[in-house]
Formats: structure tokens, C-alpha cells, sequence
């Protein structure tokens, strides 16, 4: 595997269900990301992770779980969603360079596709 | 705050031609990143081509390029020799260089259609 990869790419989900995106990077990077892209709408920044450390989490509700057990993993746990919250969920990377706080170009994956019913 | 604005939901341009999508940004800070993304239909972001505001030349990559103005704060993408395979939504986005994470702010995007 190379780059980002997320699966599943298509999920289906009643409101009642519990289920989990992950997310994987091969390229050695630092950070993750995950985005909320709404139909018409622009990405939606949902959690930031440096170091395994979330360090942003913006105002997502708690029905949306961030986890990242290590650097190459992110996973995203739903629960009790909402119809309101089907979109495409989008994992990305970067890598900070050296401590500076500058980080290169985001490297996203392909996406998951969550439909609630 | 930092905004990112497109203006041009959508675009078409003739196969071979060049095109150009608008962008301009708003942030205080000094020193910022500019970012265009593509996103074909199958939904992946693919990273195009990177300005930072303190280059002092415009960035090219391969057939894009940036029309970095940062008096006026724009940057704008430029395609030249549009494909069909140029079909896409394209996305402005900034990152203040010394932010927390590195997080983007993007704008609303622009899907250009390339004609044969």
C-alpha cells in the first residue's frame, strides 16, 4: 500500500448503528487529519492529530469519536448519527518539518462515502 | 480570520486551451501557505501546486501555475493546454505557516468541464 488509504470506501448506516472509518498513511508523516465534505459545501476541518495528540477539535459534535493509536493510524468511531451527517469523510496527512511548526502538503486518501438512513 | 473565496462555481474551457481559476484569500498573518487541490469525480484530493507569501517567484508545476499576487491577495491557478482529464472540482486552500497542526482552511471549490 502507498500514500493514505481509508476504508471502508462506501458505508450504509441506520441511525442506531455504531461503526468505524479508518484511515492509514505509508508516507512516514506526523499529522492527520480528518474533513467533513458536504454536498455543495467546502471541507469541514474535524480533528487535527500531531504526535498521536489531537490538537484541534473543531466544535464536531460527540457523536464523532477520534481516535489515533499511533502516527500511521486514525480511526473515526460514529455513533447515534444523524441523516444530516452523510458525506464524504476525508483522511489526510503531513509531515511538520523538523519541529519548526511549518508542515508540507496535505496527502488525503480516497475517502468514505456515509450514507445515514 | 483567514477566508479562502472562490468565486466561479463552475467553469468550461475548450480541450488545449488555457483556463484560469480565480482565488483570493484573506488572513493577517504574514507569513501563509496557498494550496490548489483537484478532486475528480471518484472523490480523492490530489495536491497540485503550493505558494508560499514569502516566494518571490510564482510556482509552477508540469501545466499549472500560480498568478501569485500578494498585494491583492489572490492566487489564482492557471492550466494551460486543458485535457479532458482536467475535469475536476478544484480547491483553493491557505495554512498559516506557523499554526498549530498545519490545518487548511479551503474554499468552496470550482468544477471545471473541459470540451472536445
Amino acid at each position: 500500500e502507498t500514500g493514505v488509504t481509508q476504508t471502508p470506501r462506501h458505508l450504509v448506516m441506520g441511525m442506531t448503528n455504531k461503526k468505524s472509518l479508518k484511515c492509514e498513511q505509508h508516507l512516514g508523516h506526523n499529522a492527520m487529519y480528518w474533513y467533513k465534505q458536504s454536498a455543495k459545501k467546502p471541507l469541514e476541518l474535524m480533528f487535527v492529530y500531531n504526535f498521536k495528540e489531537q490538537t484541534e477539535n473543531n466544535s464536531v459534535p460527540s457523536r464523532f469519536s477520534p481516535e489515533c493509536p499511533n502516527s500511521s493510524h486514525l480511526f473515526l468511531h460514529l455513533h447515534t448519527l444523524q441523516p444530516e451527517d452523510s458525506a464524504l469523510y476525508l483522511c489526510a496527512s503531513s509531515q511538520e518539518v523538523d519541529g519548526t511548526g511549518y508542515y508540507n502538503e496535505q496527502f488525503f486518501g480516497p475517502g468514505t462515502r456515509l450514507t445515514v438512513l | 480570520a483567514q477566508k479562502i473565496t472562490q468565486t466561479q462555481p463552475g467553469m468550461f474551457v475548450q480541450e488545449k486551451e488555457a483556463v484560469t481559476l480565480d482565488c483570493t484569500y484573506d488572513t493577517s498573518d504574514p507569513s501563509y501557505g496557498l494550496f490548489w487541490y483537484k478532486q475528480p469525480s471518484s472523490g480523492e484530493m490530489i495536491f497540485l501546486i503550493y505558494q508560499g507569501s514569502y516566494d518571490q517567484q510564482n510556482a509552477t508545476e508540469g501545466r499549472y501555475s500560480l498568478n501569485f499576487q500578494k498585494a491583492r491577495k489572490s492566487a489564482n491557478l492557471v492550466i494551460s493546454a486543458s485535457q479532458l482529464g482536467d475535469s475536476a472540482m478544484y480547491f483553493c486552500a491557505m495554512r498559516d505557516v506557523y499554526n498549530q497542526g498545519g490545518k487548511l482552511i479551503f474554499g468552496q471549490g470550482t468544477e471545471l468541464s473541459v470540451k472536445p
